[in-house]
């Protein structure tokens, strides 16, 4: 079983959707998540962490379920500049004070006009 | 956020040369950095952790030999990949942050 498992996708969307993903992972031990979207040929970038409570930014909202290890993103009104790979990402903590991550495969978004 | 640079972006090689790729914290200190590979159309998989002053730790079936790794500042650490070949051509990676990690833009290695 992978540590951190996302929907397979692609998503094709109309502009004006929501669309949401799905993540889970298998080490109960972790302690940060992050979802980062990655462009083609780009490095990923950071889009939002997650935080237990659940947590929005504009329109995207991500929330936590530790219980059952899950990480969704929910993202409106979906914009053609959202299309783009999202990253769920889990981290297991190196020495000090770096986080040591690990991804999800990544999932597809493609909005179209 | 933070802003970790990468050179070269890019860079095509002959079979059998090395290349060495730098990652730089231009506005933090790390003491540790991470360096992952991505092949086409895979996520990011994590080659190795780079620990400023001391040795690198690799994942499992990354040859340390052949991917050295120098983390010789707090600002800089490098892979050189030796003796290259086709199959290492692949988009490499660096991360570093203080808190959230922050990737820099990535080296596009080809090997011919």
């Amino acid at each position: 079983r992978k540590e951190v498992e996302q929907d397979p996708g692609p998503f094709n969307v109309p502009e004006g959707a929501t669309v949401a993903f799905n993540c889970t992972y298998s080490n109960s031990a972790s302690q940060s998540f992050f979802w980062y979207r990655q462009d083609c040929r780009k490095e990923p970038k950071l889009l939002m962490s997650v935080y237990s409570s659940g947590n929005e930014d504009g329109r995207f909202t991500a929330q936590l379920n530790r219980a059952s290890q899950y990480i969704s993103l929910l993202i409106r009104d979906s914009k053609l500049s959202d299309s783009a790979t999202y990253l769920c990402v889990v981290n297991s903590f190196s020495s000090g004070s770096a986080r040591q991550l690990t991804f999800g495969s990544g999932t597809q978004l493609t909005v179209l006009p | 956020g933070a802003v970790v640079s990468q050179h070269p972006s890019w860079v095509i090689c002959k079979s059998g040369t090395s290349v060495k790729i730098e990652c730089r914290s231009l506005d933090f200190q790390a003491t540790t950095m991470f360096w992952y590979r991505q092949f086409p159309k895979q996520s990011l998989m994590l080659m190795a952790t780079s620990n400023e002053g001391s040795k690198a730790t690799y994942e499992q079936g990354v040859e340390k030999d052949k991917f050295l790794i120098n983390h010789a500042s707090l600002t800089l650490s490098t892979l050189t990949v030796t003796s290259a070949h086709p199959e290492d051509s692949s988009f490499y990676i660096c991360s570093a942050g203080p808190y959230e990690q922050y990737f820099g833009p990535g080296t596009r290695l080809t090997v011919t």
